[in-house]
């Protein structure tokens, strides 16, 4: 049963502090994936993984952000150091099985810089 | 890359089927057509995926002319609890960050 658990699910904190959010996948998924969503830009695509490795960081706003996922049921995304505008919700989302290519999302971890 | 557009909004009533329709003028061969669905403080959810023709499943229908151009996404009899926004994409199924794009979605309120 594919699942995904993020935290924190909420997180506030101070322009420039390092925020790392959490991801970990159920059962272990060779595909993961990140969002994030804000209201002006809506969801969008930062990083993919597919058998742990990054495939796709181009949507990666900026070298303050990474990600890393070091085994098949657990990924991080780091912000080092944070700003304001990186307030948003960030999704975690796994390919859910099949032959449908269906996302399965996990509840997200709001972030507010302030 | 394929690119999308739909409706910013929609408003409907309780009882009625709600059609969405998505254009993807630009949609390849191997590409297929998926639908999201997302709450307020939520993920977005899978509703339904096809290639062309018709596909149907519990929850709604998706209609895919010849062209495949565009699809429309028909909810039946919606209720309030179908407010939400609607996502449409078009890609690989299985894989690759073409399908993988959302855009704005469609926001959908149903009233009493």
């Amino acid at each position: 049963d594919a699942g995904v658990i993020q935290s924190p699910r909420h997180e506030v904190t101070e322009m420039g502090q390092e925020v790392t959010l959490r991801c970990k996948p159920i059962s272990g998924h060779n595909s993961l994936f990140w969002y994030r969503q804000t209201m002006m830009r809506g969801l969008e695509l930062l990083i993919y993984f597919n058998n742990n490795v990054p495939i796709d960081d181009s949507g990666m706003p900026e070298d303050r952000f990474s990600a890393k996922m070091p085994n098949a049921s657990f990924s991080t995304l780091k912000i080092q150091p944070s700003e304001p505008r990186d307030s948003a919700v960030y999704f975690c989302a796994i390919l859910a099985g099949g032959n449908t290519g269906e996302l399965f999302f996990g509840e997200g971890s709001r972030l507010t810089v302030l | 890359l394929a690119k999308t557009t739909q409706p910013i909004s929609m408003d409907s009533y309780e009882g009625q089927e709600v059609n969405i329709t998505c254009s993807h003028n630009n949609i390849a061969t191997n590409d297929y057509i998926t639908w999201y669905q997302q709450f307020p403080s939520q993920g977005p959810r899978f509703i339904i995926q096809g290639y062309k023709t018709k596909v149907t499943n519990e929850v709604a229908s998706l209609f895919i002319p010849a062209d495949r151009k565009s699809s429309t996404l028909s909810l039946p009899r919606v209720s309030l609890s179908d407010t939400a926004v609607y996502y449409c994409l078009v890609g690989l199924s299985g894989g690759g960050a073409d399908g993988l794009t959302f855009g704005k979605g469609t926001h959908l309120i149903i009233q009493p």
